[in-house]
């Protein structure tokens, strides 16, 4: 069982914003600014979205935008597209000075 | 351009060590706030964070599997090494070789293709 807790599938229409969370604790998501994102469609390697919560390294669009609050941490896809549908993954950076991932979210574009 | 590739076994039997190695292009291991790490993921599951070796040798375990990995710089400067001992079929998936820096807040920017593992008598 992972320790990040994520919702195991959101979904949405093309054009609409859905946001992910990534549910953890002090020891980890509420303590700390690493927190990452990943996107992994079927079969591929997964891709860095998302660093120190917020933050998209080059080339990632925009419309991927993170967030947290307190042990929270979010993920916003906007202006959804069907190439997002994927597997998404958030990390984070621990009390033990170790990352953890969570169990994954799987977003369908419906 | 940063690369990573994993070579390694296909295959091993419960108990064997697992040896796994990282060949790194396009960076200099040597350069500050960067490290090679390992990431597995089952079939059809998570991701789960095994090990890092930073540039100054500093090494971070999974505090679940540090009893059974050792990660350390190769002979060459451009490869680093993991070893997973007792191996068991809870084990099998892919293993993936990654790279972090400071730059992106330690998030694994670079992955490797992968290396496929079965763990089978």
């Amino acid at each position: 069982q992972s320790v990040l807790t994520q919702p195991a599938s959101v979904s949405g229409s093309p054009g609409q914003s859905i946001t992910i969370s990534c549910s953890g604790s002090s020891d980890d998501v509420g303590g700390y600014v690493f927190v990452s994102w990943y996107q992994q469609h079927p079969g591929k390697v997964p891709r860095l979205l998302i660093y120190d919560f917020k933050s998209r390294p080059s080339g990632v669009s925009a419309r991927f935008s993170g967030s947290k609050s307190g042990n929270t941490a979010s993920l916003t896809i906007s202006g959804l597209q069907p190439e997002d549908e994927a597997q998404y993954y958030c990390s984070s950076y621990t009390a033990t000075s170790t990352w953890v991932f969570g169990g994954g979210t799987t977003v369908t574009v419906l | 351009q940063i690369t990573l590739k994993e070579s390694g076994p296909t295959l091993v039997k419960p108990t064997q060590t697992l040896t796994l190695s990282c060949t790194l292009s396009g960076f200099s291991f040597s350069t500050s706030e960067v490290g090679v790490g390992w990431v597995r993921q089952p079939p059809g599951k998570a991701p789960e964070w095994l090990a890092i070796i930073y540039w100054n040798n500093d090494k971070r375990y999974s505090p679940s599997l540090k009893s059974r990995l050792t990660i350390t710089k190769g002979n060459s400067a451009d490869q680093v090494v993991l070893t997973v001992a007792n191996m068991d079929p809870v084990d099998a998936g892919t293993y993936y070789c990654v790279h972090s820096t400071s730059a992106t807040g330690d998030g694994l920017d670079v992955w490797g293709q992968g290396a496929t593992v079965t763990v089978s008598s």
